[in-house]
């Protein structure tokens, strides 16, 4: 089955500074690669996403890339905020019957420093 | 239109106690997962479902048992409670995309 591997699992910045986490999956024919963003205490929300048909994708301070070939996908986030900080997750679809299953990270632990 | 409600926010359960973790969605979304989060260990799939009457076997089953007899509801049975089921529940929904999203979580401790 699909396996993700996320890295590094914490990661603290400076205000401003920028934040990149990374993930590696297992499975070449997996094609959708969602990021999630889970603050203390609350559900997991989907931030960005990109299909293996684009290899970059922005929404303002948030850019996504996939590296199709290396079988890896990151997260970048720039001008960081304190609001920024929260548990990242990146996910990639299993392959196969269509039940739309994804395989998660194990998270990385955001901290902004004022 | 609330979405994806779960119910309850917390339980605390003794070891060889029974309970059911609801799951509701009001949005008419086809696919419903249940998934379990442990520090440290990202989100694993337990049971899911392609719709009514249908249920799968996701990456860690073991102790758990589902039903899905309507779109709206699909709850997560708990029989024999252990320690080891100590965790954050979740239920996601999806429309036969691969974007999933989220209810708000059940806290369960087994002690």
């Amino acid at each position: 089955g699909e396996n993700v591997e996320q890295h590094p699992s914490t990661l603290s910045v400076q205000e401003g500074d920028s934040a990149v986490i990374k993930c590696t999956y297992s499975d070449s024919a997996s094609n959708y690669f969602p990021w999630y963003k889970q603050e203390l205490g609350k559900r997991p929300q989907l931030i960005i996403d990109i299909r293996s048909n684009v290899g970059e994708k922005k929404d303002q301070r948030i850019a996504v890339t996939l590296n199709k070939t290396a079988k890896h996908f990151s997260l970048h986030i720039t001008e960081t905020q304190p609001e920024d900080s929260a548990v990242y997750f990146c996910a990639a679809s299993i392959p196969g019957a269509n039940d739309y299953k994804l395989s998660f990270g194990a998270g990385t632990t955001v901290t902004v420093r004022a | 239109n609330a979405g994806v409600t779960q119910t309850p926010k917390f339980r605390i359960l003794k070891i060889g106690q029974s309970m059911t973790l609801q799951c509701t969605q009001d949005m008419n979304h086809n696919y419903m997962y249940w998934y379990r989060q442990d520090p440290g260990m990202g989100l694993k799939l337990i049971y899911y479902s392609v719709g009514a009457g249908i249920t799968d076997k996701g990456e860690v089953p073991n102790g758990y048992n589902v039903s899905r007899s309507t779109t709206e509801d699909f709850p997560l049975r708990l029989e024999l409670a252990a320690p080891s089921q100590t965790s954050v529940y979740f239920c996601a929904i999806g429309q036969g995309t691969y974007e999933q999203y989220f209810g708000p979580g059940t806290r369960l401790t087994v002690t």
